[in-house]
């Protein structure tokens, strides 16, 4: 397993702004993922952040928006832009290693808990 | 249209009783994962399921995957307070390169 960090823990931004949220990893993985959870709801998968390459965006997502950077195989920011209060939500990350017996088991953080007014 | 379809929404029941959540697709997924996640923290991991009908245990839960590898339950028996929280299942389409897709979750209240 791994044990993942994340900061901040929340905040409350105005709008226009932007908030850059860090990852850390305690050990080296294949495999970041970052996710939005709207306050007791389900998760949905924004981006892969791939380690030396540009993210893998899903579909409603864009880079603009939301940037992300993966310098190494412990690390990963995503940076929410241009925020209005439609972004006020939970943004999680989770790590992975992909093959051998992995089986797709994504490890989660705490979550930051961001408030747009 | 949600790709894993995850049932019942929300649960209260009373203490020493027994439950079921179903997780439903469609689609036919290389891996499903159940998640179990309180307030203020993220999801933690509860098991993988991975060959069709699959059964695995994890002291009072029992987990399944169905045989087409489309759908999963996960059974609690003489559920105890303690188990309240959020139910996820979350599936993979691909390998371990793919992110997961997760049901709307279940949210469990077990009264003493």
């Amino acid at each position: 397993s791994a044990v993942i960090s994340q900061k901040p823990s929340r905040d409350i931004c105005q709008r226009g702004t932007s908030l850059t949220i860090q990852c850390q990893v305690d050990s080296q993985v294949t495999m970041m993922f970052w996710y939005r959870q709207q306050p007791g709801q389900s998760l949905t998968l924004i981006a892969t952040a791939n380690q030396g390459s540009e993210a893998t965006y899903e579909s409603g997502f864009v880079i603009d928006k939301f940037p992300i950077s993966r310098p190494n195989l412990t690390f990963s920011t995503l940076t929410v832009s241009n925020m209005s209060p439609e972004d006020s939500s939970i943004y999680l990350c989770s790590a992975g290693w992909d093959g051998g017996s992995s089986y797709n088991e994504q490890f989660f953080g705490p979550g930051t808990r961001l408030t747009v007014l | 249209t949600q790709l894993l379809e995850q049932s019942p929404q929300f649960l209260s029941i009373q203490e020493g009783e027994n439950l079921t959540v179903y997780c439903n697709s469609s689609s036919v997924f290389s891996s499903l994962q159940w998640y179990r996640q309180e307030p203020g923290e993220g999801p933690v991991l509860l098991v993988t399921v991975v060959t069709g009908g699959e059964v695995k245990k994890l002291k009072r839960l029992t987990f399944q995957f169905g045989d087409a590898r489309k759908d999963s339950s996960l059974h609690i028996t003489a559920a105890q307070p303690g188990d309240t929280g959020l139910y996820l299942c979350a599936g993979a389409i691909g390998g371990g390169a793919d992110g997961l897709t997760f049901g709307k979750g279940t949210h469990l209240i077990i009264q003493p």
